[in-house]
């Protein structure tokens, strides 16, 4: 079966400009997660849904980042107004419910902002 | 504040020996300690997790330690294959209401032939 899957794979833009970041979780899972990736860095957890809810968005940088997850399957993380530190690799996982250990990532969104 | 961290950034071993990738963690609420494999290009790979109330776990040709006395985790690969070189990290899950997973930020390992 298909996984996690994220689109775009890579995505430049100019800083001040507003990105679109889509992750397709595998079929079923209702818990999905956003993780930022530095350049020769761990994962830093952003966001995490329990079906279209968000119970924790205390992880998000900054009030300019958003995600939002609606029909508890497509998930979108919104960045506005990008700034040059918001260049890193976009993760994303799944997992059947939130009360797992087991995340199954996406490939990643790689976002650089000139 | 909350942190889980490396000893050692890299480590490089011969195929076919064993390896031991170590890991640091501050946080005692922890309910899961996980690792996770990461190849180039692509996103983490779950390897084993281990519960916060056990010493030892171990999976096909890995072992997970837990010392919450020193809170050290580590993971051991044998006869390490050059298809295990990647960047492995462990993480910390709490789980309940307030769910977080908290990566450290990851060993290269590199298996040579």
């Amino acid at each position: 079966g298909a996984g996690v899957s994220q689109s775009p794979s890579n995505k430049v833009t100019e800083k001040g400009k507003d990105v679109e970041l889509r992750c397709d979780p595998i079929s079923g899972h209702t818990a999905l997660y956003w993780y930022r990736q530095s350049l020769g860095q761990g994962l830093e957890f952003l966001i995490y849904f329990q079906g279209n809810s968000a119970p924790d968005k205390s992880g998000l940088p900054s009030d300019r980042f958003s995600a939002e997850r609606t029909g508890g399957s497509v998930s979108t993380l919104t960045i506005q107004r990008t700034q040059q530190e918001d260049s890193a690799v976009y993760l994303c996982a799944s997992s059947p419910h939130s009360g797992t250990t087991e995340q199954y990532f996406g490939p990643g969104t790689r976002l650089t902002v000139t | 504040g909350e942190s889980v961290g490396l000893h050692l950034p890299t480590l490089s071993v011969q195929e076919g020996d064993n390896s031991i990738i170590n890991c640091a963690y501050s946080n005692s609420a922890s309910d899961y300690f996980i690792w996770y494999k990461q190849e180039s290009g692509k996103g983490p790979q779950f390897i084993i997790d281990i519960r916060s109330n056990m010493d030892k776990r171990q999976g096909q040709r890995v072992t997970v330690l837990l010392n919450k006395t020193v809170k050290h985790l580590s993971l051991q690969i044998a006869a390490t294959q050059p298809g295990d070189s990647a960047v492995y990290f462990c993480a910390e899950i709490r789980m309940g209401s307030n769910y977080k997973l908290t990566f450290g930020k990851g060993t290269l390992l590199t298996v040579n032939p």
